[in-house]
């Protein structure tokens, strides 16, 4: 059975600095997909940022960046520059279908 | 583009009660997904659905539970009779095709049970 574990219950950056969450993965497939999702404090459920197990290289979309380590199993998920607004909780999760991890909530102080 | 549509935002209600939760997917997705969120239990997939299909419903907690998608731009999610422990919030999903593709999540339904 596929896995998730986030060993970060709440994390805390200062604004403008980068921050690293957690995420590593169990699953017996050769062919996986893991993903990163935003939830801000009104619940919505954002997408972030996907790797597939098969790429070459780690996935980036604008200040988010994925550090995939596939012997070691982990995905984590680094925002760089942090801002107010990305104080939310933050879901590691994998297909197929799509399972999540507990969360991190992550506060950026100013 | 309308992004997932469910009502009702929120729903209240006492125990015993049958509670509909509806869901409109994004226009030309195959596949639709109801999850629950807990604080204990985090986020659970319930079922989902490729070509109005039913393909896991492993999640399903319970007889209580059903879940029915008549056509591509509408789900339901039944619980009858509702218990204070089925109290989450229930998000419904859809995705273009199948389960290995990004999710977009509609706003939920916070579902109180009193």
């Amino acid at each position: 059975a596929q896995k998730i574990t986030q060993t970060q219950p709440g994390m805390f950056v200062q604004e403008k600095e980068a921050v690293t969450l957690d995420c590593t993965y169990d699953t017996s497939d050769p062919s996986y997909g893991l993903f990163w999702y935003k939830q801000p404090s009104s619940g919505e459920m954002i997408f972030l940022i996907y790797q597939g197990s098969y790429d070459q290289q780690n996935a980036t979309e604008g200040r988010y960046s994925l550090n995939f380590q596939k012997a070691r199993k982990s995905a984590n998920l680094v925002i760089s520059a942090s801002q107010l607004g990305d104080s939310a909780m933050y879901f590691c999760a994998m297909v197929t279908p799509l399972v999540f991890g507990k969360g991190t909530r992550l506060s950026v102080i100013a | 583009d309308a992004g997932v549509i469910q009502s009702p935002r929120h729903e209240v209600t006492e125990m015993g009660q049958e509670v509909t939760l509806r869901c409109k997917p994004i226009s030309g997705h195959n596949s639709l997904f109801w999850y629950r969120q807990t604080m204990m239990r985090g986020l659970e997939l319930l079922i989902y659905f490729n070509n109005n299909v039913p393909i896991d419903d492993s999640g399903m907690p319970e007889d209580r539970f059903s879940a029915k998608m008549p056509n591509a731009s509408f789900s339901t999610l039944k619980i009858q009779p509702s218990e204070p422990r089925d109290s989450a919030v229930y998000f419904c999903a859809s995705s273009k095709q199948g389960a290995s593709e990004k999710l977009f999540f509609g706003s939920g339904t916070q579902l109180s049970v009193l």
